[in-house]
């Protein structure tokens, strides 16, 4: 079974700074999407970033870019100019590209910005 | 605006009883989901539906139901079966193409 590996429960970072967010997983499969979500206290779930495995090509999105490692199964997120506004709980998520397409979530990073 | 509606926000229960809450989009997606969040975790698939008529159970599905009889609809009703429902309940609906999931602001339920 496909499994999402969030290693840091906690994470800070000084407002401004950049921070960065570990994900790995684990899946037989070659073709898939990944994705991050943040969770704020309003439990909201929006949509950071996404990344399809087949482009080679790192996402990005304004101060939010991912470093997609395949052959390492490794899909971390960046922040950049962190701002106050980027606390929340972030989830790293898995995403089958065939059958039921679920989408599977990691255990999530709290992160906190120290202003 | 297109979205997803989950009624109520909260919703308090006493043990023993049967409980149904609501998801409802107007997004013309055909996949919908139900994920469970307890404190300080992940989201857990309960139950998901790819077509009207037909769903399939997630990985924690025990103790609770679905229906899918029209394609904006997908109910959820925690039973008496399910030993711990309180938790923090969010509907998701996508297409079938790989896109991200729409989430509702979910349902808070408490069983006392």
């Amino acid at each position: 079974a496909q499994t999402v590996t969030q290693s840091q429960p906690e994470m800070s970072v000084q407002e401004a700074e950049t921070v960065t967010l570990s994900c790995t997983y684990d899946t037989s499969e070659s073709d898939y999407y990944l994705f991050w979500y943040k969770q704020p206290p309003s439990r909201q779930m929006i949509l950071v970033i996404r990344q399809e495995a087949y482009k080679q090509q790192n996402a990005t999105e304004n101060r939010f870019s991912v470093n997609f490692q395949k052959a390492a199964k490794s899909f971390s997120l960046k922040i950049s100019d962190s701002q106050l506004g980027d606390a929340a709980m972030y989830f790293c998520a898995y995403r089958f590209i065939q059958g039921a397409q679920k989408l599977v979530f990691g255990q999530g990073t709290r992160l906190t910005i120290n202003p | 605006d297109g979205g997803i509606t989950q009624s109520p926000k909260y919703l308090f229960r006493k043990e023993g009883q049967n409980v149904t809450l609501s998801c409802e989009q107007n997004l013309n997606h055909d996949a919908m989901y139900w994920y469970r969040q307890d404190p300080g975790q992940g989201l857990r698939l309960i139950y998901y539906s790819q077509i009207v008529n037909d769903f399939q159970k997630g990985d924690i599905a025990e103790g609770y139901s679905v229906s899918r009889e029209k394609k904006e609809s997908f109910p959820l009703t925690v039973t008496s079966a399910q030993k711990n429902p309180t938790a923090f309940y969010l509907c998701a609906s996508s297409t079938l193409q790989g896109s991200p999931l729409h989430f509702g602001n979910g349902t808070r339920l408490t069983v006392t």
